[in-house]
């Protein structure tokens, strides 16, 4: 069993919809959560990162952690075309001397117009 | 302020051949992390430096290798390639050991032929 499970879809939604996109882990230390945007033959693009449990808000991106069930989630809302890359959610201890980052699989997601 | 730069951005070896890549990370960030991203996968934890010190190690045979030079800049070195070190291979800069805001460089896409 992997650390993080994501499911690599692919997602494919309508613009202006909501998105939401999953992860799931097996390791309860986890502290920082993370979550990247990935365009096509580029590196990660972080776009949010949380500290243990509660929600963050950045523009249309809301990162949630619930720590209880080890499961977090970032909601897009009003996608846009512009959207559409692959999303990577990644976490990290936190407190030890590495800042060794898990990554799940990643989710692609598609926004068409 | 330029952002983590990587060199070359592509390039193709032949197996048994040795590879060195290089990084260099966000002006006054002091740690460097490397990872390889098989196509479809997330991202692989190689290699942490901090203050050219190792700070973390991934699963990854000995034919890897990295340093860290004085001006914070980095070298990932793989010898004897196999095919199946065909990847993207990214490098990350923080500020610090814990890897809270990680912010990568767009990868060297490495081909083993």
């Amino acid at each position: 069993q992997k650390e993080v499970e994501q499911d690599p879809g692919p997602l494919s939604v309508p613009e202006g919809a909501i998105v939401s996109l999953n992860c799931t882990y097996s390791n309860s230390a986890f502290q920082y959560f993370m979550w990247y945007r990935q365009y096509s033959r580029k590196g990660p693009e972080l776009l949010m990162y949380t500290y243990s449990s509660g929600n963050k808000e950045d523009g249309r991106f809301t990162a949630q952690v619930d720590k209880s069930s080890k499961y977090i989630s970032l909601f897009i809302r009003d996608s846009q075309p512009s959207d559409s890359a692959t999303y990577l959610c990644a976490m990290c201890l936190g407190s030890s001397n590495t800042g060794k980052l898990i990554f799940g699989q990643g989710t692609t997601l598609q926004v068409k117009p | 302020d330029a952002g983590v730069t990587q060199s070359p951005t592509h390039l193709i070896k032949t197996r048994g051949q040795q590879v060195t890549l290089r990084c260099s990370p966000i002006s006054g960030h002091k740690s460097v992390s490397w990872y390889q991203q098989v196509l479809g996968q997330g991202p692989q934890f190689i290699f942490q430096y901090y203050e050219k010190e190792e700070r973390g190690r991934g699963n990854f045979p000995d034919r890897f290798s990295a340093r860290q030079f004085p001006n914070y800049s980095s070298e990932l070195n793989v010898n004897a390639l196999l095919l199946g070190d065909s990847a993207l291979y990214l490098c990350a800069s923080t500020l610090r050991t814990v890897n809270t805001e990680a912010f990568f460089g767009q990868g060297t896409r490495l081909t083993v032929v």
